[in-house]
Protein backbone atom coordinates (compact mmCIF):
# COMPACT_ATOMS: atom_id res chain seq x y z
CA UNK A 1 0.00 0.00 0.00
CA UNK A 2 1.12 3.39 -1.06
CA UNK A 3 -0.74 5.15 2.04
CA UNK A 4 -1.55 8.61 1.31
CA UNK A 5 0.26 10.40 -1.83
CA UNK A 6 0.31 14.00 -2.91
CA UNK A 7 1.16 15.52 -6.08
CA UNK A 8 3.68 17.69 -6.58
CA UNK A 9 5.97 17.63 -3.90
CA UNK A 10 6.87 21.28 -4.80
CA UNK A 11 5.02 23.82 -6.74
CA UNK A 12 6.31 27.74 -7.81
CA UNK A 13 3.46 30.16 -8.39
CA UNK A 14 2.64 33.54 -9.67
CA UNK A 15 0.53 35.59 -7.65
CA UNK A 16 -2.98 35.25 -9.92
CA UNK A 17 -2.49 31.88 -11.07
CA UNK A 18 -4.48 28.47 -10.53
CA UNK A 19 -3.33 25.13 -9.63
CA UNK A 20 -4.75 22.04 -8.14
CA UNK A 21 -3.30 20.03 -5.58
CA UNK A 22 -3.69 16.04 -6.04
CA UNK A 23 -4.47 13.50 -3.37
CA UNK A 24 -4.92 10.12 -2.62
CA UNK A 25 -5.49 7.20 -0.51
CA UNK A 26 -5.76 3.39 -0.45
CA UNK A 27 -6.58 1.97 2.20
CA UNK A 28 -10.05 2.81 1.95
CA UNK A 29 -10.50 5.88 4.47
CA UNK A 30 -13.93 7.60 4.45
CA UNK A 31 -12.70 11.43 5.76
CA UNK A 32 -9.98 12.93 4.13
CA UNK A 33 -8.50 16.48 5.28
CA UNK A 34 -6.32 19.19 4.23
CA UNK A 35 -4.19 20.76 6.37
CA UNK A 36 -1.76 23.42 5.46
CA UNK A 37 1.85 24.16 7.79
CA UNK A 38 3.33 26.95 8.54
CA UNK A 39 6.15 28.20 10.73
CA UNK A 40 5.76 28.37 14.36
CA UNK A 41 1.59 27.44 13.75
CA UNK A 42 1.28 23.95 14.03
CA UNK A 43 -1.93 22.60 11.37
CA UNK A 44 -4.76 24.67 10.40
CA UNK A 45 -7.67 22.44 8.60
CA UNK A 46 -8.63 23.98 5.33
CA UNK A 47 -11.14 21.68 4.31
CA UNK A 48 -12.59 18.09 4.80
CA UNK A 49 -14.83 15.81 3.16
CA UNK A 50 -16.19 12.92 5.83
CA UNK A 51 -17.47 10.75 3.14
CA UNK A 52 -17.62 10.42 -0.76
CA UNK A 53 -19.70 13.06 -1.84
CA UNK A 54 -19.76 15.66 1.29
CA UNK A 55 -17.39 18.55 1.84
CA UNK A 56 -17.09 20.95 4.69
CA UNK A 57 -14.84 24.13 5.67
CA UNK A 58 -12.48 23.94 8.50
CA UNK A 59 -10.90 26.74 10.20
CA UNK A 60 -9.45 28.78 7.24
CA UNK A 61 -11.17 27.59 3.99
CA UNK A 62 -11.01 31.48 1.94
CA UNK A 63 -9.25 30.88 -1.44
CA UNK A 64 -9.89 26.99 -1.69
CA UNK A 65 -12.07 25.31 -3.11
CA UNK A 66 -12.24 21.08 -2.53
CA UNK A 67 -13.41 18.11 -4.59
CA UNK A 68 -14.07 14.46 -3.21
CA UNK A 69 -14.03 12.82 -6.60
CA UNK A 70 -14.18 9.79 -5.25
CA UNK A 71 -13.73 7.88 -1.97
CA UNK A 72 -9.53 7.66 -2.76
CA UNK A 73 -9.31 11.27 -3.63
CA UNK A 74 -9.41 14.64 -2.61
CA UNK A 75 -8.00 17.72 -4.28
CA UNK A 76 -7.41 21.19 -3.31
CA UNK A 77 -7.75 24.08 -5.84
CA UNK A 78 -6.17 27.48 -5.70
CA UNK A 79 -8.38 29.87 -7.62
CA UNK A 80 -6.51 32.60 -7.90
CA UNK A 81 -3.18 32.51 -5.61
CA UNK A 82 -1.56 34.64 -3.15
CA UNK A 83 1.81 35.27 -1.56
CA UNK A 84 -0.37 34.34 1.69
CA UNK A 85 -0.81 31.12 0.52
CA UNK A 86 2.27 29.81 1.05
CA UNK A 87 2.56 27.21 2.57
CA UNK A 88 2.84 23.30 3.18
CA UNK A 89 0.07 21.47 2.65
CA UNK A 90 -0.88 18.03 4.09
CA UNK A 91 -3.44 15.70 2.90
CA UNK A 92 -4.86 13.02 5.62
CA UNK A 93 -7.19 10.38 6.03
CA UNK A 94 -8.91 8.22 8.28
CA UNK A 95 -10.82 5.23 8.63
CA UNK A 96 -14.42 5.30 10.12
CA UNK A 97 -14.71 4.68 13.79
CA UNK A 98 -11.13 5.37 14.20
CA UNK A 99 -9.31 8.16 15.74
CA UNK A 100 -6.00 8.47 13.97
CA UNK A 101 -4.93 10.42 11.17
CA UNK A 102 -2.68 9.20 8.19
CA UNK A 103 -0.93 12.01 6.51
CA UNK A 104 0.70 12.44 2.42
CA UNK A 105 4.06 13.86 2.29
CA UNK A 106 3.11 17.30 1.63
CA UNK A 107 3.41 19.87 -0.81
CA UNK A 108 5.82 23.08 -0.93
CA UNK A 109 4.23 25.72 -2.58
CA UNK A 110 5.37 29.18 -2.86
CA UNK A 111 3.36 31.60 -4.23
CA UNK A 112 5.70 34.93 -5.97
CA UNK B 1 -7.07 29.50 16.49
CA UNK B 2 -5.37 26.95 17.72
CA UNK B 3 -6.49 24.39 20.55
CA UNK B 4 -3.34 23.45 21.77
CA UNK B 5 -0.28 25.45 23.00
CA UNK B 6 3.08 22.91 23.67
CA UNK B 7 6.03 23.60 25.95
CA UNK B 8 8.31 23.83 25.16
CA UNK B 9 9.06 25.32 21.42
CA UNK B 10 12.46 23.43 21.33
CA UNK B 11 14.16 20.79 23.35
CA UNK B 12 17.88 19.69 23.15
CA UNK B 13 19.10 16.64 24.72
CA UNK B 14 21.72 13.56 24.67
CA UNK B 15 20.78 10.08 23.95
CA UNK B 16 19.68 8.26 26.73
CA UNK B 17 18.26 11.05 27.98
CA UNK B 18 14.47 11.48 28.78
CA UNK B 19 12.52 14.26 26.88
CA UNK B 20 9.49 15.45 28.48
CA UNK B 21 6.47 17.96 26.18
CA UNK B 22 3.66 19.54 27.86
CA UNK B 23 0.47 20.44 25.97
CA UNK B 24 -2.46 22.31 26.85
CA UNK B 25 -5.79 23.25 25.60
CA UNK B 26 -8.87 25.41 25.90
CA UNK B 27 -11.94 23.37 25.94
CA UNK B 28 -13.55 20.26 26.56
CA UNK B 29 -12.29 17.03 24.49
CA UNK B 30 -13.26 13.79 23.56
CA UNK B 31 -9.31 12.29 23.30
CA UNK B 32 -5.83 13.67 22.73
CA UNK B 33 -3.44 12.61 20.00
CA UNK B 34 0.67 12.63 19.92
CA UNK B 35 2.55 13.20 16.11
CA UNK B 36 5.64 13.16 15.17
CA UNK B 37 7.04 14.85 12.09
CA UNK B 38 10.61 14.07 10.75
CA UNK B 39 11.95 17.13 9.05
CA UNK B 40 10.30 17.84 5.61
CA UNK B 41 8.23 14.33 5.88
CA UNK B 42 4.36 14.27 6.81
CA UNK B 43 2.76 13.51 10.44
CA UNK B 44 3.05 9.93 11.70
CA UNK B 45 0.51 9.27 14.41
CA UNK B 46 2.03 7.81 17.82
CA UNK B 47 -0.02 7.33 20.46
CA UNK B 48 -4.25 8.45 21.58
CA UNK B 49 -5.29 8.68 25.13
CA UNK B 50 -9.01 8.97 25.58
CA UNK B 51 -10.96 11.95 27.96
CA UNK B 52 -11.54 9.06 30.47
CA UNK B 53 -8.04 7.45 30.77
CA UNK B 54 -5.39 9.33 32.71
CA UNK B 55 -2.21 7.58 31.75
CA UNK B 56 -1.12 5.73 28.53
CA UNK B 57 2.09 3.64 27.12
CA UNK B 58 3.42 2.46 23.93
CA UNK B 59 6.89 1.08 24.00
CA UNK B 60 9.19 4.11 24.84
CA UNK B 61 6.17 6.13 24.75
CA UNK B 62 4.29 7.69 28.44
CA UNK B 63 1.37 9.98 27.76
CA UNK B 64 -0.66 11.60 30.65
CA UNK B 65 -4.19 13.62 30.52
CA UNK B 66 -5.17 15.66 33.41
CA UNK B 67 -8.51 16.69 32.28
CA UNK B 68 -9.25 19.24 35.23
CA UNK B 69 -6.19 21.02 34.28
CA UNK B 70 -6.81 20.81 30.07
CA UNK B 71 -3.08 19.19 29.82
CA UNK B 72 -1.56 16.35 28.84
CA UNK B 73 2.33 15.33 28.29
CA UNK B 74 4.36 13.05 26.25
CA UNK B 75 7.30 11.42 27.74
CA UNK B 76 9.83 9.46 25.96
CA UNK B 77 12.49 7.43 27.70
CA UNK B 78 16.14 6.30 26.85
CA UNK B 79 15.99 8.86 23.44
CA UNK B 80 17.36 8.32 20.88
CA UNK B 81 19.28 10.08 17.25
CA UNK B 82 16.19 9.21 15.63
CA UNK B 83 13.82 10.54 17.87
CA UNK B 84 14.83 14.16 16.75
CA UNK B 85 11.71 15.12 15.14
CA UNK B 86 8.88 17.64 15.67
CA UNK B 87 6.07 16.43 18.45
CA UNK B 88 2.37 17.73 17.55
CA UNK B 89 -0.43 17.61 20.00
CA UNK B 90 -3.73 16.97 18.42
CA UNK B 91 -6.71 17.56 20.41
CA UNK B 92 -10.19 16.18 18.92
CA UNK B 93 -13.69 17.71 19.41
CA UNK B 94 -16.69 16.87 21.43
CA UNK B 95 -19.02 17.55 19.26
CA UNK B 96 -20.90 15.13 17.94
CA UNK B 97 -20.77 16.58 14.28
CA UNK B 98 -16.48 16.51 14.45
CA UNK B 99 -16.18 14.10 12.40
CA UNK B 100 -12.80 13.33 13.19
CA UNK B 101 -11.53 16.90 13.22
CA UNK B 102 -8.23 17.53 15.46
CA UNK B 103 -6.77 20.91 16.55
CA UNK B 104 -3.28 20.76 16.80
CA UNK B 105 -0.60 22.85 18.26
CA UNK B 106 2.92 24.81 17.27
CA UNK B 107 4.87 21.38 18.31
CA UNK B 108 7.83 20.58 20.24
CA UNK B 109 11.07 20.56 18.28
CA UNK B 110 13.06 17.80 19.22
CA UNK B 111 17.16 17.06 18.88
CA UNK B 112 18.64 14.55 20.28
CA UNK B 113 22.19 14.30 19.82
CA UNK B 114 24.69 11.17 20.31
Amino acid sequence: NAGVTQTPKFQVLKTGQSMTLQCAQDMNHNSMYWYRQDPGMGLRLIYYSASEGTTDKGEVPNGYNVSRLNKREFSLRLESAAPSQTSVYFCASKLAGRNEQFFGPGTRLTVL
Amino acid sequence: SQQGEEDPQALSIQEGENATMNCSYKTSINNLQWYRQNSGRGLVHLILIRSNEREKHSGRLRVTLDTSKKSSSLLITASRAADTASYFCATAYMTTDSWGKLQFGAGTQVVVTP
